[in-house]
């Protein structure tokens, strides 16, 4: 199975930082990455897949990079709704894996 | 819109089984794949089972194989998880979701039914 490996675990930011959290994958999963949001009692929500193409709907300051085994979440100017938990998951190959997601709060 | 509403959800004894259903609307369903993930509570997402849009292929995560089934009704636009033997650990919300394309990306989430297995 692939392990997917993200960090920080936990990141503290102001409104109009930037933030970056990297997803490390065990093994290569070429570009099959996505990139999850979920808010409290809500289920999660695509941002980005294909390691660094949009959702349809999602604010351009979200962008995601990377390939093989290393992948980035970047979010250029944090905004107040922006503050949740992120996830990343390989599509590669089965069985699908998430990252044990990064959790963003307010400074 | 695309609709994807879970239930069958409740409390079971350890050892006992549930079926879930997820009834889809708003998309050719039967041209999709369908995808269970679950989430324990505090915790993050697993990855449960996988069906073709056709029904032809099934997978599932380890945790869960020989226990769960993934199958689906097409004339019926649902997808069912028959889960049996249920453990502690399988307490969690479990969402049904559309792959993006019909593939491996989770593109559309239900609202998710709380499984809670205790004696």
């Amino acid at each position: 199975d692939i392990q997917m490996t993200q960090s920080p675990s936990s990141v503290s930011a102001s409104v109009g930082d930037r933030v970056t959290i990297t997803c490390r994958a065990s093994q290569g999963v070429n570009s099959w990455l996505a990139w999850y949001q979920q808010k409290p009692g809500k289920a999660p929500n695509l941002l980005i897949y294909a390691a660094s193409s949009f959702q349809s709907g999602v604010p351009s300051r979200f962008s995601g990079s990377g390939s093989g085994t290393e992948f980035t979440l970047t979010i250029s100017s944090l905004q107040p709704e922006d503050f949740a938990t992120y996830f990343c998951q390989q599509a590669g190959s089965f069985p699908l894996t998430f990252g044990q997601g990064t959790k963003l709060e307010i400074k | 819109q695309v609709q994807v509403v879970e239930s069958g959800g409740g409390v079971v004894q350890p050892g006992r089984s549930l079926r879930l259903s997820c009834a889809a609307s708003g998309f050719t369903f039967s041209s999709y794949g369908m995808h269970w993930v679950r989430q324990a509570p505090g915790k993050g997402l697993e990855w449960v089972a996988y069906i073709w849009y056709d029904g032809s292929n099934k997978y599932y995560a380890d945790s869960v194989k020989g226990r769960f089934t993934i199958s689906r009704d097409n004339s019926k636009n649902t997808v069912y998880l028959q889960m049996n033997s249920l453990r502690d650990e399988d307490t969690a919300v479990y969402y049904c979701v559309t792959g993006l394309g019909g593939g491996n990306y989770f593109e559309y989430w239900g609202q998710g039914t709380l499984v809670t297995v205790s004696s």
